[in-house]
């Protein structure tokens, strides 16, 4: 069964810090990874990466994908207080078309 | 609004009730996803339709969650007999399959509390 574990839980920072997030997966398979931040309902779609060592970027945000090591980071460099949020952490397999989702870590940016 | 429409927003029901959400996605979606969301939980998947085929269903899905998508537009999901276990967001989502690796596009959800 395909495994997804994001950390930390959760963060707390000031604005204008730099943040990463974890995500480590098992999966058998591998298609994808996808990052996700959730507000208050809906998810939205950041990344997407599939090949290692290429690094995704957009504005302050950025993610990197290691296939070896079987992990993600998603950066986020100066903080605002509008990253306050879930941010999450899917994979695709090649087996189905479903996202397996981490568990998510909770950002908040205190100003 | 193009995006992943879901009705109602809210539902409140009693333990016992059966209750039924609605899904309408992307109209050029083909794929149709249903997710199930608790508090401090990532959405954990429930069943996915490729057009009106339900492809694959979570085994955690008990036999009390059915869902259909009969013209492969909107779908519906009913719950029956509704446990307050029950209590999450519902989520829906929708993808194309002209993309290998197509990003879900979520719905806003139905939150469902069971008393």
């Amino acid at each position: 069964e395909d495994k997804v574990v994001q950390s930390p839980l959760s963060l707390v920072v000031h604005e204008g810090d730099t943040v990463t997030l974890n995500c480590s997966y098992e999966v058998t398979n591998f298609r994808s990874l996808l990052w996700y931040k959730q507000e208050k309902k809906a998810p939205t779609f950041l990344f997407m990466l599939t090949s290692s060592g290429i690094e995704k970027k957009s504005g302050r945000l950025s993610s990197i994908l290691d296939k070896k090591e079987l992990f993600s980071i998603l950066n986020i460099t100066a903080t605002q207080t509008g990253d306050s949020a879930i941010y999450l952490c899917a994979v695709y397999n090649n087996a189905g078309n479903m996202l397996t989702f981490g568990g998510g870590t909770r950002l908040m940016v205190k100003p | 609004d193009t995006g992943v429409s879901q009705n109602p927003r809210h539902k409140i029901t009693k333990r016992g009730q059966n209750v039924t959400f609605r899904c309408d996605p992307i109209s050029e979606h083909n794929r149709l996803y249903w997710y199930r969301q608790t508090l401090g939980q990532g959405p954990e998947f429930l069943t996915y339709f490729q057009n009106e085929a339900q492809l694959e269903k979570s085994r955690l899905l008990s036999d009390r969650f059915s869902a259909e998508r009969p013209k492969g537009s909107f779908s519906t999901l009913e719950i029956q007999r509704t446990e307050q276990g029950d209590s999450a967001m519902y989520l829906c989502a929708s993808s194309t399959d002209r993309l290998i690796n197509s990003p879900l596009h979520f719905g806003n959800g139905t939150r469902l509390t069971v008393t």
